[in-house]
């Protein structure tokens, strides 16, 4: 899974409980990326980082935040959980923004929001 | 609003039938099309891919068709086996969102032995 690491795998959290996600890489890629799956929609971008501390808003960045403080980590953070947000979270990390150089994704976190 | 529409939702092939997949953009500054595979509980996996300049690419059973003036791609997945099995999305993106991928909403296949 080209070095992609995923924590946790498996999420339960309460309605309004903050929430951090983690995705850990091992190939020292230039950009990383956070995506929602959810049924009927396909994935949809969330943030994205193209170097330390550089992030950008995606598609559905609304409750959402980013951090990438190591080239190594991109977390992800719900600070206040809804409903809504019970999803599939993927990372994907790329060498470099480029046509040239393909998003390799992890294997997701199942998060539920109760 | 969805920059990548795909079609069908679903699709059933008999084993070494011919699986077809389409899909269409707006985004004129797309110059990158990948498909990807997902099998369940997995992330999904770089297929195949095409860049504007050329109307077809080949890899083994799969082949992407592009046509640039009418901006749709599609995917060919020649004699379909049942480890074909899978959900697949067609993708794009460009250098104005870092190469962020925009994806179709998925096509899930089924071949039947």
């Amino acid at each position: 899974d080209a070095g992609i690491t995923q924590s946790p795998r498996h999420k339960v959290t309460e309605t309004g409980t903050p929430v951090t996600l983690r995705c850990h890489q091992t190939e020292n890629h230039r950009y990383m990326y956070w995506y929602r799956q959810d049924p009927g929609h396909g994935l949809r971008l969330i943030h994205y980082s193209y170097g330390v501390k550089d992030t950008d808003k995606g598609e559905v960045s609304d409750g959402y935040s980013v951090s990438r403080s190591k080239t190594e980590d991109f977390l992800l953070t719900l600070e206040s959980a809804t409903s809504s947000q019970t999803s599939v979270y993927f990372c994907a990390i790329s060498r470099e923004g480029s046509s040239n150089s393909p998003l390799h994704f992890g294997n997701g976190t199942r998060l539920t929001v109760t | 609003q969805q920059q990548v529409k795909q079609s069908p939702q679903s699709l059933i092939v008999q084993k070494g039938g011919i699986s077809i997949i389409n899909c269409a953009y707006e985004n004129t500054a797309f110059d990158y099309f990948p498909w990807y595979q997902q099998f369940p509980g997995k992330g999904p996996a770089l297929l195949i891919a095409i860049r504007p300049d050329v109307s077809e690419k080949k890899e083994g059973r799969f082949t992407i068709s592009f046509n640039k003036s009418a901006k749709q791609f599609s995917l060919h997945i020649m004699d379909s086996q049942p480890g074909d099995s899978a959900t697949y999305f067609c993708a794009a993106s460009g250098a104005d969102s870092g190469y962020a991928l925009n994806f179709g909403k998925g096509t899930s296949l089924l071949v039947t032995p």
